[in-house]
């Protein structure tokens, strides 16, 4: 099975409201990436944090990423409907993915 | 544009057809992979290749479907005697030097078969 698992499968929030998605993996890595596909289109890479570091942002996003525990987490603040899409992890290990998590800002 | 590009964009068929999909990723890329999604299913992995050698290919693949990468360029990605089931979108991405960097993604081909 795949490394990356993320957490909720689903999360609906207002404009404006930041939004909180997780991933947890399996093995020790060398890099984490967060990737957003937009309904019936391509992935898109966001960010790739390394395994020495704990937290990295670009924009509006803010990745941390915790090996002790295996996890990492995506932070979008001041969301717009514009973001509405589903939310990918992936590891160096295996470059697998999960479901994702669909996110829905509403206007 | 991410300079990774598929062709069809859309394929309807027939179920017992054969079906060929094409991928070109950015030239220098070494890496290319093969995904095949479904609604509301996160991209699952078909396989890979390092320049012209297919490294890995998934247990779930079955025998209809064969990849190529000749010259370690451009790939295909080839479905025989298609059935209902493989209805999907086919995604292909690349990336220049293994698991270190981010895959550069195509925006994929969808594939019906009726």
């Amino acid at each position: 099975s795949q490394q990356g698992e993320e957490d909720p499968q689903a999360l609906s929030i207002q404009e404006g409201e930041n939004a909180t998605m997780n991933c947890s993996y399996k093995t020790s890595i060398n890099n984490l990436q967060w990737y957003r596909q937009n309904s019936g289109r391509g992935l898109v890479h966001l960010i790739l944090i390394r395994s020495n570091e704990r937290e990295k942002h670009s924009g509006r996003l803010r990745v941390t990423l915790d090996t002790s525990k295996k996890s990492s987490s995506l932070l979008i603040t001041a969301s717009r409907a514009a973001d509405t899409a589903s939310y990918f992890c992936a590891t160096d290990v295996d470059m697998r993915f999960g479901a994702g998590t669909r996110l829905t800002v509403k206007p | 544009d991410t300079g990774v590009s598929q062709d069809p964009r859309h394929k309807i068929t027939k179920r017992g057809q054969n079906v060929t999909f094409r991928c070109d990723p950015i030239s220098e890329h070494n890496r290319l992979y093969w995904y095949r999604q479904t609604l509301g299913q996160g991209p699952e992995f078909l396989t890979y290749f390092q320049n012209e050698a297919q490294l890995e290919k998934s247990r779930l693949l079955s025998d209809r479907f064969s990849a190529e990468r000749p010259k370690g360029s451009f790939s295909t990605l080839e479905i025989q005697r298609t059935e209902q089931g493989d209805s999907a979108m086919y995604l292909c991405a690349s990336n220049p030097d293994g698991n270190t960097g981010e895959l550069f993604f195509g925006e994929g081909s969808r594939l019906t078969v009726l």
